[in-house]
């Protein structure tokens, strides 16, 4: 099945910080979604996105589907953005899931 | 509108018993799907329902686990026998229809098992 690795497993930043996580996939997908998972659990929709470039306020996302890797950038960071980053994707239906990114940003 | 609801949230049982979780997904999709996420495992796909096909139940983890729908909208994953490594967050997910449609969560069971 398809295996999706996300890097860096942590990253502490400072707040208004840039940075850059990762996402790649194993085989290809037609189905690519980022997720913000919230102190109390919820996940968070971010983009769908199974090619281009999206854009939504501090936050962006690029998939290079050819490539089978996307990239989530989060620019200006704020305390509020901490949490676990996941990007999830697949071509059967369901989504396979990375084991996420956690995210601290220091005040 | 509303989104993906999801009852109890929380449950406590205890080993051996059978437990029943339920999912509202959004009005009119006509995807369903099931996930689960735990320590050891992270989130993982369980099932999921598109309209009144049969179900992909190739995620389930054992014959103690099942899920229906009815009348194409709500859905009930059921465990029978529960194990303590069944607790989890168990989520439930619903989309315009599978494979190339953006997935919306609902906010999880978390499923203790004594």
């Amino acid at each position: 099945g398809i295996q999706v690795e996300q890097s860096p497993p942590d990253l502490i930043l400072q707040e208004g910080a840039n940075s850059t996580l990762r996402c790649n996939f194993s085989d290809s997908v037609n189905n690519l979604q980022w997720f913000h998972q919230n102190p109390w659990g919820q996940l968070i929709n971010l983009f769908y996105i199974p090619s281009g470039t999206k854009q939504n306020g501090r936050l962006s996302a690029t998939t290079v589907a050819t490539e089978r890797y996307s990239l989530l950038y989060i620019s200006s960071s704020q305390t509020t953005d901490s949490g676990v980053y996941f990007c999830a994707g697949g071509s059967q239906g369901n989504l396979i899931f990375g084991k996420g990114t956690k995210l601290s940003v220091k005040p | 509108g509303a989104g993906v609801s999801q009852s109890p949230s929380n449950k406590v049982t205890e080993k051996g018993k059978d437990v029943e979780l339920r999912c509202d997904p959004i009005s009119g999709h006509t995807a369903l799907y099931w996930y689960r996420q735990s320590l050891g495992q992270g989130l993982e796909f369980l099932i999921y329902f598109q309209g009144n096909s049969a179900p992909d139940k190739s995620g389930l983890p054992s014959d103690r686990f099942s899920a229906e729908r009815t009348g194409g909208s709500v859905s009930t994953l059921t465990i029978q026998r529960t194990q303590q490594e069944d607790s989890a967050v168990y989520l439930c997910a619903s989309s315009t229809r599978t494979g190339r449609e953006e997935q919306f969560f609902g906010p999880g069971t978390r499923l203790t098992v004594l």
